[in-house]
């Protein structure tokens, strides 16, 4: 199964939204509502955003969305803050035997 | 609060085996809605899964690995390792375990909720 894609990079001004998409295929996103994401800082370890496409964990900021349409989900984030700037993962779920399979990684940057 | 902590060798020989343990504090290994999990970052590049692990031993591989790739469990201890045979250069990365609920039936997940710092592993003679 192969990596989900991701543009190499997004970037935007303090304030403004921007989205990062993730394209996979009708056997992974298309398939099952089990899209998560992961925000990862220089040197450090990933950090649950999304999980099941929209559903954000306990203590994260709600300017942090998540959508899917199709073979492709989205993450949003609005009001960008500097603090924003990091590498983003999208994951689906793939199969009974490839469970996960992560996207290429985008890296955000804040202007 | 729930940590995760990977260790093991930093440098391993090509063509020898990778081992690392993960050391769950916190909670249990033995809870049935957690899954725990390894994934892996070569240098400058993104993430991979390798493998995941039920506490009754119930394992899953990417299939990219799988032939070289064993995961065990020890709840006794409250760990579970990572095995990479034949290791070559291409297997120097950040390697990383982590918790992923599952649910119970038919409320199923599929993410990684915590993760381990990560280690650094360099394949190099």
């Amino acid at each position: 199964q192969s990596a989900l894609t991701q543009p190499a990079s997004v970037s935007g001004s303090p304030g403004q939204s921007i989205t990062i998409s993730c394209t996979g295929t009708s056997s992974d996103i298309g398939r099952y509502n089990y899209v998560s994401w992961y925000q990862q800082h220089p040197g450090r370890a990933p950090k649950l955003m999304i999980y099941d496409v929209s559903n954000r964990p306990s203590g994260v900021s709600n300017r942090f969305s998540g959508s899917k349409s199709g073979n492709t989900a989205s993450l949003t984030i609005s009001g960008l803050q500097a603090e924003d700037e990091a590498d983003y993962y999208c994951n689906s779920f793939g199969s009974s035997s490839t469970l996960y399979v992560f996207g290429t990684g985008t890296k955000v940057t804040v202007l | 609060q729930l940590q995760l902590q990977e260790s093991g060798p930093g440098l391993v020989k090509p063509s020898e085996t990778l081992s690392l343990t993960c050391t769950v504090s916190g909670g249990s290994i033995s809870s049935n809605i957690y899954y725990w999990g390894w994934i892996r970052q070569p240098p400058g590049k993104g993430l991979e899964w390798i493998g995941t692990i039920y506490y009754s031993g119930s394992t899953y591989f990417n299939p990219s690995l799988k032939s070289r790739v064993a995961i065990s469990v020890d709840t006794s201890k409250n760990q579970f390792s990572l095995n990479l045979s034949s290791v070559t250069a291409a297997d120097t990365a950040v390697y990383y375990c982590a918790r992923e609920p599952r649910g119970i039936y038919p409320y199923y997940y599929y993410y990684m909720d915590v993760w381990g710092t990560g280690t650094t592993v360099t394949v190099s003679s």
